[in-house]
């Protein structure tokens, strides 16, 4: 079975902290997907990346960066946490010409 | 570029009914997939169903059925047998076919409760 594992459930910082949401998947998947997720809003992109060290932005990038490194790992920074940025993020990967996207559990980030 | 709306943002269903989860999307596309994802509260999202834009029969998985109908572009879920094990958000996505990345674009999700 696909895995896809993000670091923290759950998550408290503040307002101006450098945050990183880790996520890593045991696939060998070539894609792998940051969303958001807020109520009445769905899941919205905010990077993709498609290869190691490619990454593309989603709909909503601002505030946001991400890092690929190795292959099953991909990072979510949030360069100066902001109260908006409170939220659950969702981790997700798939491979090239694939089209089912498995997903991690999630990270409920709260910013204070 | 595309969109996907789901109109109902909560819904219930006495256990054993049947309830059907509405969904339209808008794409100038002529291939391209649509899924059903479910999210149970407090774990991951998986997938319940996926349909191929180019197949008019409509996906089939138990009690999970859609109902696909391309030129209206409605792609709704019935749920027969409801269980509680069914109480969850669900979330309809669509892909274009010849997306390399999977990259999905979500509607706004329904919360489903399945009442005993």
């Amino acid at each position: 079975d696909v895995k896809v594992t993000q670091s923290s459930r759950y998550l408290v910082k503040r307002t101006g902290e450098k945050v990183f949401l880790e996520c890593v998947q045991d696939m060998d998947h070539e894609n792998m997907f940051w969303y958001r997720q807020d109520p009445g809003l769905g899941l919205r992109l905010i990077y993709f990346s498609y290869d190691v060290k490619m990454k593309e932005k989603g709909d909503i990038p601002e505030g946001y960066s991400v890092s690929r490194e190795k292959k099953e790992r991909f990072s979510l920074i949030l360069e100066s946490a902001s109260t908006n940025q409170t939220s659950m993020y969702l981790c997700a990967s798939t491979g090239t010409g694939k089209n089912i996207q498995y997903f991690g559990a999630g990270t409920r980030l709260s910013v204070l | 570029a595309q969109t996907v709306t789901q109109s109902q943002p909560e819904m219930s269903v006495q256990e054993a009914e049947t309830v059907t989860l509405s969904c339209t999307y808008d794409t100038s596309e002529n291939n391209y997939y649509l899924f059903w994802y479910k999210q149970p509260p407090s774990r991951q999202m998986i997938l319940v169903i996926r349909q191929e834009a180019y197949k008019q029969q409509n996906a089939t998985e138990n009690r999970f059925s859609v109902n696909f109908q391309k030129a209206a572009k409605s792609f709704s879920l019935k749920i027969s047998d409801s269980q509680l094990g069914d109480t969850a958000m669900y979330f309809c996505a669509f892909m274009k076919r010849t997306s390399n990345t999977g990259k999905l674009i979500f509607g706004q999700g329904t919360t489903l409760q399945v009442k005993p």
